[in-house]
Protein backbone atom coordinates (compact mmCIF):
# COMPACT_ATOMS: atom_id res chain seq x y z
CA UNK A 1 0.00 0.00 0.00
CA UNK A 2 1.34 3.16 -1.27
CA UNK A 3 0.35 6.29 1.63
CA UNK A 4 2.02 8.94 0.11
CA UNK A 5 2.25 9.95 -3.79
CA UNK A 6 4.30 12.49 -4.68
CA UNK A 7 4.20 14.62 -8.15
CA UNK A 8 5.26 15.32 -10.38
CA UNK A 9 7.46 12.53 -10.82
CA UNK A 10 10.06 13.87 -13.19
CA UNK A 11 10.87 17.60 -13.41
CA UNK A 12 13.40 19.35 -15.39
CA UNK A 13 13.66 23.01 -15.45
CA UNK A 14 16.56 25.54 -16.67
CA UNK A 15 18.69 27.21 -13.94
CA UNK A 16 17.05 29.94 -12.14
CA UNK A 17 13.97 28.79 -12.34
CA UNK A 18 11.33 28.13 -9.61
CA UNK A 19 9.91 24.99 -8.89
CA UNK A 20 7.27 22.99 -6.65
CA UNK A 21 7.23 19.18 -5.49
CA UNK A 22 3.97 18.01 -3.98
CA UNK A 23 3.22 15.09 -1.32
CA UNK A 24 0.05 13.82 -0.79
CA UNK A 25 -1.83 11.32 1.15
CA UNK A 26 -4.92 10.41 2.68
CA UNK A 27 -3.20 9.72 5.84
CA UNK A 28 -2.43 12.19 9.32
CA UNK A 29 1.20 11.60 9.56
CA UNK A 30 2.95 12.74 13.38
CA UNK A 31 5.65 14.44 11.06
CA UNK A 32 6.95 14.25 7.55
CA UNK A 33 10.55 14.27 6.57
CA UNK A 34 12.40 15.44 3.77
CA UNK A 35 14.86 13.25 1.67
CA UNK A 36 17.50 14.02 -0.75
CA UNK A 37 18.90 11.30 -2.77
CA UNK A 38 21.90 11.81 -5.25
CA UNK A 39 22.81 9.04 -8.09
CA UNK A 40 24.82 5.85 -6.01
CA UNK A 41 24.42 7.49 -2.90
CA UNK A 42 21.62 6.96 -0.65
CA UNK A 43 18.90 9.54 1.00
CA UNK A 44 20.31 12.45 3.37
CA UNK A 45 17.76 14.25 5.16
CA UNK A 46 16.63 17.85 4.70
CA UNK A 47 14.15 18.53 7.17
CA UNK A 48 11.56 17.01 9.20
CA UNK A 49 8.61 19.19 10.02
CA UNK A 50 5.99 18.10 12.98
CA UNK A 51 3.30 20.65 13.32
CA UNK A 52 0.04 21.34 11.04
CA UNK A 53 0.57 24.71 9.10
CA UNK A 54 4.58 24.33 9.96
CA UNK A 55 6.91 26.62 7.07
CA UNK A 56 10.52 25.33 7.49
CA UNK A 57 13.24 27.36 5.35
CA UNK A 58 16.59 26.02 4.29
CA UNK A 59 18.41 28.40 2.37
CA UNK A 60 16.80 28.46 -1.53
CA UNK A 61 14.83 25.23 -0.17
CA UNK A 62 10.88 25.98 1.66
CA UNK A 63 9.06 23.03 3.03
CA UNK A 64 5.32 22.96 4.42
CA UNK A 65 3.29 20.51 6.05
CA UNK A 66 -0.33 20.74 5.47
CA UNK A 67 -3.02 22.17 8.13
CA UNK A 68 -4.39 18.34 8.30
CA UNK A 69 -1.10 17.13 8.54
CA UNK A 70 -1.82 14.82 5.33
CA UNK A 71 0.42 16.69 2.77
CA UNK A 72 3.12 18.61 2.86
CA UNK A 73 5.74 20.70 0.00
CA UNK A 74 9.05 21.75 -1.23
CA UNK A 75 9.35 24.72 -3.06
CA UNK A 76 12.94 25.81 -4.37
CA UNK A 77 13.51 29.00 -5.50
CA UNK A 78 16.43 29.62 -8.30
CA UNK A 79 16.92 26.17 -9.49
CA UNK A 80 20.85 25.40 -9.06
CA UNK A 81 22.32 22.50 -10.86
CA UNK A 82 23.20 21.08 -7.52
CA UNK A 83 19.64 20.84 -6.10
CA UNK A 84 19.42 17.88 -9.05
CA UNK A 85 18.87 14.63 -7.32
CA UNK A 86 15.46 12.45 -6.27
CA UNK A 87 13.60 14.23 -3.49
CA UNK A 88 11.64 12.14 -1.03
CA UNK A 89 9.25 12.59 1.16
CA UNK A 90 8.63 10.19 4.73
CA UNK A 91 5.75 10.42 6.83
CA UNK A 92 5.67 8.78 10.05
CA UNK A 93 2.31 7.40 11.24
CA UNK A 94 1.01 6.51 14.91
CA UNK A 95 2.49 3.77 15.07
CA UNK A 96 5.99 4.84 14.25
CA UNK A 97 6.15 3.48 10.98
CA UNK A 98 7.94 5.93 8.16
CA UNK A 99 6.42 5.52 4.74
CA UNK A 100 8.28 7.06 2.04
CA UNK A 101 6.50 8.92 -1.15
CA UNK A 102 7.01 7.63 -4.92
CA UNK A 103 9.86 10.07 -5.53
CA UNK A 104 10.09 13.62 -7.20
CA UNK A 105 13.42 13.20 -10.10
CA UNK A 106 14.36 16.56 -10.41
CA UNK A 107 17.11 17.68 -12.76
CA UNK A 108 18.36 21.14 -13.20
CA UNK A 109 19.82 22.17 -16.75
CA UNK A 110 23.24 24.67 -16.72
CA UNK B 1 33.64 8.88 9.04
CA UNK B 2 31.97 5.86 7.87
CA UNK B 3 28.52 6.09 8.99
CA UNK B 4 26.42 3.36 7.75
CA UNK B 5 28.27 0.41 5.27
CA UNK B 6 26.70 -2.06 3.24
CA UNK B 7 28.61 -5.21 1.48
CA UNK B 8 28.33 -5.52 -1.32
CA UNK B 9 27.72 -3.03 -3.71
CA UNK B 10 26.65 -5.06 -6.38
CA UNK B 11 25.70 -9.11 -6.52
CA UNK B 12 24.28 -11.08 -9.42
CA UNK B 13 22.30 -14.42 -8.43
CA UNK B 14 20.97 -17.35 -10.07
CA UNK B 15 16.86 -17.99 -9.22
CA UNK B 16 17.41 -20.05 -6.23
CA UNK B 17 20.68 -19.06 -5.00
CA UNK B 18 20.77 -17.55 -1.11
CA UNK B 19 22.96 -14.88 -0.16
CA UNK B 20 23.22 -12.28 2.64
CA UNK B 21 23.63 -7.96 2.46
CA UNK B 22 25.91 -7.14 5.92
CA UNK B 23 25.33 -3.86 7.38
CA UNK B 24 27.31 -1.90 10.02
CA UNK B 25 27.16 1.31 11.41
CA UNK B 26 30.02 3.30 14.04
CA UNK B 27 27.61 5.96 15.16
CA UNK B 28 26.57 3.69 17.88
CA UNK B 29 22.93 3.94 17.19
CA UNK B 30 20.30 1.74 18.65
CA UNK B 31 18.04 1.49 15.69
CA UNK B 32 18.80 -0.08 12.09
CA UNK B 33 16.39 -0.54 9.18
CA UNK B 34 16.56 -2.45 6.02
CA UNK B 35 14.64 -1.06 3.04
CA UNK B 36 14.31 -1.67 -0.68
CA UNK B 37 14.28 0.36 -3.25
CA UNK B 38 12.60 -0.10 -6.64
CA UNK B 39 11.56 2.69 -9.51
CA UNK B 40 7.88 4.60 -8.70
CA UNK B 41 8.12 2.79 -5.31
CA UNK B 42 9.64 4.87 -3.26
CA UNK B 43 11.47 3.24 -0.24
CA UNK B 44 10.05 0.52 1.28
CA UNK B 45 10.51 -1.11 4.63
CA UNK B 46 11.64 -4.83 4.51
CA UNK B 47 13.01 -5.31 7.92
CA UNK B 48 13.57 -3.23 10.94
CA UNK B 49 15.37 -3.81 14.46
CA UNK B 50 14.52 -0.89 17.28
CA UNK B 51 17.09 -2.03 19.52
CA UNK B 52 19.85 -4.24 19.76
CA UNK B 53 18.13 -8.47 20.37
CA UNK B 54 15.11 -7.24 18.34
CA UNK B 55 13.70 -7.70 15.01
CA UNK B 56 10.15 -6.76 13.64
CA UNK B 57 8.74 -6.97 10.10
CA UNK B 58 7.91 -3.94 7.72
CA UNK B 59 5.98 -3.32 5.07
CA UNK B 60 7.46 -6.25 2.77
CA UNK B 61 8.68 -8.77 4.52
CA UNK B 62 8.37 -11.91 2.97
CA UNK B 63 11.29 -13.73 1.22
CA UNK B 64 13.93 -11.96 3.64
CA UNK B 65 15.28 -13.00 7.09
CA UNK B 66 17.45 -10.61 9.42
CA UNK B 67 19.59 -10.86 11.71
CA UNK B 68 20.99 -8.16 14.30
CA UNK B 69 24.43 -9.69 15.06
CA UNK B 70 25.21 -6.47 17.40
CA UNK B 71 24.28 -3.21 18.24
CA UNK B 72 26.50 -2.24 15.26
CA UNK B 73 25.60 -4.85 12.68
CA UNK B 74 22.29 -6.02 10.91
CA UNK B 75 22.68 -8.73 8.02
CA UNK B 76 19.42 -9.12 5.84
CA UNK B 77 19.65 -12.83 3.81
CA UNK B 78 17.67 -13.69 0.89
CA UNK B 79 17.43 -18.32 1.14
CA UNK B 80 16.15 -18.41 -2.12
CA UNK B 81 16.44 -15.62 -4.67
CA UNK B 82 13.52 -14.65 -6.94
CA UNK B 83 13.57 -12.52 -9.55
CA UNK B 84 11.06 -10.02 -7.73
CA UNK B 85 14.05 -9.16 -5.57
CA UNK B 86 15.82 -7.60 -8.21
CA UNK B 87 16.19 -4.26 -6.00
CA UNK B 88 18.41 -1.65 -4.34
CA UNK B 89 18.73 -2.48 -0.58
CA UNK B 90 19.54 0.31 1.97
CA UNK B 91 20.61 0.19 4.98
CA UNK B 92 19.99 2.63 7.73
CA UNK B 93 20.42 3.39 11.03
CA UNK B 94 18.70 5.89 13.57
CA UNK B 95 19.62 6.83 17.37
CA UNK B 96 16.18 4.90 18.39
CA UNK B 97 12.50 4.75 16.85
CA UNK B 98 11.84 8.55 18.21
CA UNK B 99 8.99 10.30 15.54
CA UNK B 100 11.40 12.66 14.38
CA UNK B 101 14.21 10.72 14.56
CA UNK B 102 16.64 11.17 11.33
CA UNK B 103 17.79 8.03 9.22
CA UNK B 104 21.19 7.85 8.14
CA UNK B 105 21.45 5.47 5.12
CA UNK B 106 24.24 3.42 3.14
CA UNK B 107 25.13 3.81 0.06
CA UNK B 108 23.57 0.65 -1.11
CA UNK B 109 23.88 -2.82 -2.71
CA UNK B 110 22.40 -3.56 -6.15
CA UNK B 111 21.41 -6.71 -6.57
CA UNK B 112 20.08 -8.63 -10.28
CA UNK B 113 18.28 -11.90 -9.57
CA UNK B 114 18.64 -13.55 -13.12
Amino acid sequence: TQLLEQSPQFLSIQEGENLTVYCNSSSVFSSLQWYRQEPGEGPVLLVTVVTGGEVKKLKRLTFQFGDARKDSSLHITAAQPGDTGLYLCAGLTGANNLFFGTGTRLTVIP
Amino acid sequence: NAGVTQTPKFQVLKTGQSMTLQCAQDMNHNSMYWYRQDPGMGLRLIYYSASEGTTDKGEVPNGYNVSRLNKREFSLRLESAAPSQTSVYFCASSVDLTPTGELFFGEGSRLTVL
